[in-house]
């Protein structure tokens, strides 16, 4: 079945600094999301992207779609104690728009 | 609008117990899931809905219930519950494809510890 993967399962940034955090689907994704979960928290929807080769900007994260829709990246730039949490990317699959959710990356920065 | 609601937040429940997750949205959404979250794990999916009346199992559905008479609420039911279900429970809906916004909106979940 499909299989999505994210690395690093776990990130600590010096508070300043950048990272990345990647995603690997199995297989050809129709589009791809990403959401944040605080400590605690629930996950929240952040951002979908849907075409290939898409780059989309929140503020000092960008988000991008691989060539062949089969990966992602998360990068963020000046990493901030808010942007604490486990970055989700999720694939769906065919009928009723089900997310296979990968195993998040969970970062944790350093003041 | 409240979003997803889910209820209760928190629960302990001895093996063998049953109980109803429950869990309601207000934005019309047809599409509505439920997932579990394990310590420092992803989500898995137990079970969905396309709309009232229509259900289907997602990839962990074993020891789970659920049923849609509405399309506002969507509630889990665990029978005999054991050990292996101690876990965080999501609940999420959505709308279907084409009008607007396709993420999910969770509920804040229900930590369920089961003893």
């Amino acid at each position: 079945g499909q299989q999505v993967m994210q690395i690093p399962q776990y990130q600590h940034v010096q508070e300043g600094e950048d990272f990345t955090t990647y995603c690997n689907s199995s297989t050809t994704l129709s589009n791809i999301q990403w959401y944040k979960q605080r400590p605690g928290g629930h996950p929240v929807f952040l951002i979908q992207l849907v075409k290939s080769g898409e780059v989309k900007k929140q503020k000092r994260l960008t988000f991008q779609f691989g060539e062949a829709k089969k990966n992602s990246s998360l990068h963020i730039t000046a990493t901030q104690t808010t942007d604490v949490g486990t970055y989700f990317c999720a694939g769906p699959k065919a009928a009723g728009n089900k997310l296979t959710f990968g195993g998040g990356t969970r970062v944790l920065v350093k003041p | 609008n409240a979003g997803v609601t889910q209820t209760p937040k928190f629960r302990i429940l001895k093996i063998g117990q049953s109980m109803t997750l429950q869990c309601a949205q207000d934005m019309n959404h047809n599409y509505m899931y439920w997932y579990r979250q394990d310590p420092g794990m992803g989500l898995k999916l137990i079970y969905y809905s396309v709309g009232a009346g229509i259900t289907d199992k997602g990839e962990v559905p074993n020891g789970y219930n659920v049923s849609r008479s509405t399309t506002e609420d969507f509630p889990l039911r665990l029978e005999l519950a054991a050990p292996s279900q101690t876990s965080v429970y999501f609940c999420a809906s959505t709308s279907p494809q084409g009008t607007g916004s396709y993420g999910y909106t969770f509920g804040s979940g229900t930590r369920l510890t089961v003893v």
